[in-house]
């Protein structure tokens, strides 16, 4: 079956430890992105990828990074840098590259990110 | 720049009951509409969306939605909930760039 497979579902960061969050995708989708969702906040864009190889930026990038190494994977980095990580995060996908609007967000399962 | 207001934190409703959860939306030309479904720990379902055409979208699991030009407002609807959908719901407005509403949380009530 094709889907979106996110892991580890829990991890837990010690004070300035660097942490990758996984993403894999198997659906052939171009486009990628990592949202970091809050309590009462809704979902956030942290970084997205339209293409191997090149990523931007969304609203909440300082503190994280990412790579585009390969099509179907997009892993999220959270660094030292960000102070506070804990959250639940978030990978999608969909097939349309440039925009977010005309192919609907194939999501995974999620992560949980707390801090020691 | 396009915001998306959910002005319900929590509702409850009894199963059987009629549900409607409201979505307003700032943005200054027609925007992409959708709601999304999250159950616990897990990723979000595409409910509906709205691109234009028929202003009253019809969705999965029964679900359907409004799009009201007047009063920029794209509330979900079902006529009878049942105790599955307890779950929380994301509305989201695409004008320039995807932006998430803080999301429903609806409990049912049997």
């Amino acid at each position: 079956d094709g889907g979106i497979t996110q892991s580890p579902k829990y991890l837990f960061r010690k004070e300035g430890q660097n942490v990758t969050l996984s993403c894999e995708q198997n659906l052939n989708h171009d486009a990628m992105y990592w949202y970091r969702q809050d309590p009462g906040q809704g979902l956030r864009l942290i970084y997205y990828s339209q293409i191997v190889n090149d990523f931007q930026k969304g609203d909440i990038a300082e503190g994280y990074s990412v790579s585009r190494e390969k099509k179907e994977s997009f892993p999220l980095t959270v660094t030292s840098a960000q102070k506070n990580p804990t959250a639940f995060y978030l990978c999608a996908s969909s097939g349309s590259t440039g925009t977010q609007a005309n192919e609907k967000l194939f999501f995974g399962s999620g992560t949980q990110l707390s801090v020691l | 720049a396009q915001s998306v207001t959910q002005p319900d934190i929590h509702i409850t409703v009894s199963e059987g009951a009629s549900l409607e959860l409201r979505c307003n939306y700032s943005y200054g030309a027609t925007p992409y509409l959708f709601w999304y479904v999250q159950s616990p720990g897990q990723g979000l379902q595409l409910l509906l969306k709205y691109f234009s055409g028929d202003t009253l979208v019809q969705g999965i699991k029964g679900f359907e939605a409004e799009f009201k030009r007047s009063q920029s407002s794209f509330n979900l609807r079902k006529p009878s909930v049942h105790w599955s959908d307890a779950a929380e719901y994301f509305c989201a407005v695409y004008g320039n760039k995807l932006v998430f509403g803080a999301g429903t949380i609806l409990r049912v009530k049997s």
